[in-house]
C-alpha cells in the first residue's frame, strides 16, 4: 500500500498569514493526489484534485502544487474561516489511502 | 442541488451486522461511482470501499474485504454496504461520497454524504 505522510501533524497560525502543508507519498503516484478540509462535525470537503486542480467554488487563495512523491498545500492568506484539518489523498494506486491530517489551529 | 444522505447506522454487537444506506439526489446517479469511507473516533479517514456507475466491479479495502458487501439500485439512486462480521475497530462515522469521475472512475471525491455512526460495542 502507499503510505502518505503529512507534515506537520500541526500547524498553529494567524489570519493573513501565508502555510504550506507538505503531503509525501512512499512511492511515485505522479499527480494523482488530492486535497481535503474538514471542519470539526462535517465531512471532507474536496479542496485540489490531479495535485493542482482547484475544485470548483473553492477560493482560489488555496492552491496545490508538486508531482512524484512530493506534494504541498498553500494557503496564500489564512482566513478564520480555514482552520480545520487537511488530508491528501492518492488516487494513484488502489487500495487508495490518506495522509494522517494536518490540524490547522489559530494562534 | 446535489446531495447524498446516509441511514442505516447504530449500535451493534460483536459479530453483528449493519446494511446502510446513501440515497443520492440532484444528478445523474447512474453516471458515477459511489465510495464508501469512514472515520474513527478522533481518528483519520480510511477508504472502505467503491463500486462503479453501473455496478459492473467493486474494490475493497483490506481491512473490510470478505465482511462487506457494496452494491448499488440504480432504478432508486442508492447504493448500500452490507456490514457483516463487525469489530470493536469498526466503530466510525461512515460517509459514502461520490466519485470524481463522470462514468470513467477518477478515484478521488467531490461529494459527500454528512455521514452516518456505527458503534460496535457489547
Amino acid at each position: 500500500d502507499i503510505q502518505l505522510t503529512q507534515s506537520p501533524s500541526f500547524l498553529s497560525a494567524s489570519v493573513g498569514d501565508r502555510v504550506t502543508l507538505a503531503c509525501r507519498a512512499s512511492q511515485g503516484i505522479s499527480n494523482y493526489l488530492a486535497w481535503y478540509q474538514q471542519k470539526p462535525g462535517e465531512a471532507p470537503k474536496l479542496l485540489i484534485y490531479s495535485a493542482s486542480t482547484l475544485q470548483i467554488g473553492v477560493p482560489s487563495r488555496f492552491s496545490g502544487s508538486g508531482s512524484g512523491t512530493e506534494f504541498t498545500l498553500t494557503i496564500s492568506s489564512l482566513q478564520p474561516e480555514d482552520f480545520a484539518t487537511y488530508y491528501c489523498q492518492q488516487f494513484k494506486i488502489s487500495p487508495l489511502t490518506f495522509g494522517g491530517g494536518t490540524k490547522v489551529e489559530i494562534k | 442541488q446535489v446531495q447524498l444522505v446516509e441511514s442505516g447506522g447504530g449500535v451493534v454487537q460483536p459479530g453483528g451486522s449493519l446494511r446502510l444506506s446513501c440515497a443520492a439526489s440532484g444528478f445523474t446517479f447512474s453516471s458515477y461511482g459511489i465510495h464508501w469511507v469512514r472515520q474513527a473516533p478522533g481518528k483519520g479517514l480510511e477508504w472502505v470501499a467503491f463500486i462503479r456507475y453501473d455496478g459492473s466491479e467493486e474494490y475493497y479495502a483490506d481491512s473490510v474485504k470478505g465482511r462487506f458487501t457494496i452494491s448499488r439500485d440504480n432504478s432508486k439512486n442508492m447504493v448500500y454496504l452490507q456490514m457483516n462480521s463487525l469489530r470493536p475497530d469498526d466503530t466510525s462515522v461512515c460517509y459514502c461520497a461520490r466519485d470524481g469521475g463522470w462514468a470513467l472512475p477518477a478515484y478521488y471525491m467531490d461529494v459527500w454524504g454528512k455521514g452516518t455512526t456505527v458503534t460496535v460495542s457489547s
